[in-house]
């Protein structure tokens, strides 16, 4: 079945750039998904990004798919503070609107 | 639109009670999701719903869980009985089945003492 996996923890200081990894498994994924979630929060969606695209830039986000290595980066620059909290990797196939998320990866931002 | 609203918040009750937890799906929105998270196991899809319909209940844990779509725009997840265990956030999302994206609500925390 499908996998999708990322590391569980990032700490930056605030006005660096933050670089969180996703790898997965599917090889029919058509989307690619970045999901934030805020504590006491549902998941947010941030950006997503078409499996025949290699880059997709939004304000300060940059995402970036390798789809040989089957490898999703989401890259935050300038991060703030504001920018803690658990950042969810997902993917999607055109067979129906079904989301395999990873477990999350928890960035922290000191000042 | 108001989005995706979940209820209750927060909800404690004791084992062996029932729990019925509610979704309202954004207007327009023909598919539903039920998700539980906890630190164990993460995000865990329970059950989908597309035009009302169950598609895949494949995630829900044991017969003490049912789902439901009383209608387009409403559904609810029970707990019968409810167990320690159980004990998660659960979250619904809902999406239009052209669109590709999922908008979750805010969330039911469940505590089973």
């Amino acid at each position: 079945g499908e996998d999708v996996e990322q590391s569980l923890f990032l700490s930056v200081r605030e006005g660096d750039s933050s670089v969180i990894n996703c790898t997965y498994t599917d090889s029919s994924s058509t989307y690619l998904y970045w999901y934030k979630q805020e504590p006491g929060a549902g998941l947010q969606l941030l950006t997503y990004i078409f499996s025949n695209m290699d880059m997709k830039q939004d304000q300060r986000l940059t995402v970036l798919l390798n789809k040989k290595d089957k490898h999703l980066s989401l890259r935050i620059a300038d991060t703030q503070t504001g920018d803690s909290a658990i950042y969810f990797c997902a993917e999607g196939s055109s067979a129906g609107n079904m989301l395999t998320f990873g477990g999350g990866t928890r960035l922290m931002v000191k000042p | 639109d108001a989005g995706v609203i979940q209820s209750p918040r927060h909800e404690v009750t004791e084992m062996g009670q029932e729990v019925t937890l509610r979704c309202k799906l954004i207007s327009g929105h023909n598919s539903l999701f039920w998700y539980r998270q906890t630190m164990m196991r993460g995000l865990e899809l329970l059950i989908y719903f597309n035009n009302n319909v169950p598609i895949d209940d494949s995630g829900m844990p044991e017969d003490r869980f049912s789902a439901k779509m009383p209608n387009a725009s409403f559904s609810t997840l029970k707990i019968q009985p409810s167990e320690p265990r159980d004990s998660a956030v659960y979250f619904c999302a809902s999406s239009y089945s052209g669109a590709n994206v999922l908008t979750f609500g805010a969330g039911s925390r469940l505590t089973v003492l």
